[in-house]
């Protein structure tokens, strides 16, 4: 049972331009949502994260969006720049410790 | 300051054959997580360890599968008899329990079996 759906396998966007990432979840118990990035033969490593208690969070290029009541949250990159090029993973926790992932997107950034 | 390491990063061996996987986690941190990921089943959770004890193995497929934190430092995922449906990439995370919920992962081992 997938609680956490990134429906976009993929994204072409051009350098300088911006990315958004989109991720829907069905587990309304979710207080905590992060995204990961992922480059081939490396493990995933932490972007940003968010508590339900906020809405927003913003940290350089990347912000993060809840929207609770759509149980939506989406990555902004601006701008966009070639080593942003990687599979992102949207992940939530209802459990402190067990992180839900979504299946990823692999975000392509052209020059 | 060293990341989760794992060893071996790549392992080939046949089916029916023992495979044992590594990890050492971040010094400092207390939980320990096993992931396995596939195409078919993405990242899932196979065994979350919290002050080396065995907190949640739920995400353990079969008793094929085991895993054990003799120590703060050190963790192994067993995997006896394997088979050739074991083949994924299994990946070690740490974290500090009682922080933020982030887990910071290790390169993982990519397994095969044949």
């Amino acid at each position: 049972d997938q609680q956490v759906k990134q429906n976009s396998p993929s994204l072409s966007v051009q350098e300088g331009r911006i990315s958004i990432l989109n991720c829907d979840y069905t587990n309304s118990m979710f207080d905590y949502f992060l995204w990961y990035k992922k480059y081939p033969a490396e493990g995933p490593t932490f972007l940003i994260s968010i508590s339900s208690i906020k809405d927003k969070n913003e940290d350089g290029r990347f912000t993060v969006f809840l929207n609770k009541s759509a149980k939506h949250l989406s990555l902004h990159i601006v701008p966009s720049q070639p080593g942003d090029s990687a599979v992102y993973f949207c992940a939530a926790s209802a459990v402190h410790y067990k992180l839900s992932f979504g299946a990823g997107t692999t975000v392509t950034v052209r020059a | 300051d060293a990341g989760v390491i794992q060893s071996p990063r790549h392992e080939v061996t046949e089916m029916g054959q023992e495979v044992t996987l590594r990890c050492k986690p971040i010094s400092g941190h207390n939980s320990l997580f096993w992931y396995r990921q596939t195409m078919m089943r993405g990242l899932e959770l196979l065994i979350y360890f919290n002050n080396n004890v065995p907190i949640d193995d739920s995400g353990m497929p079969e008793d094929r599968f085991s895993a054990k934190m003799p120590n703060a430092s050190f963790s192994t995922l067993k995997i006896q008899p394997s088979e050739p449906r074991d083949s994924a990439v299994y990946f070690c995370a740490s974290m500090v329990a009682g922080g933020t919920y982030e887990q910071y992962f290790g390169p993982g081992t990519r397994l095969t079996v044949t």
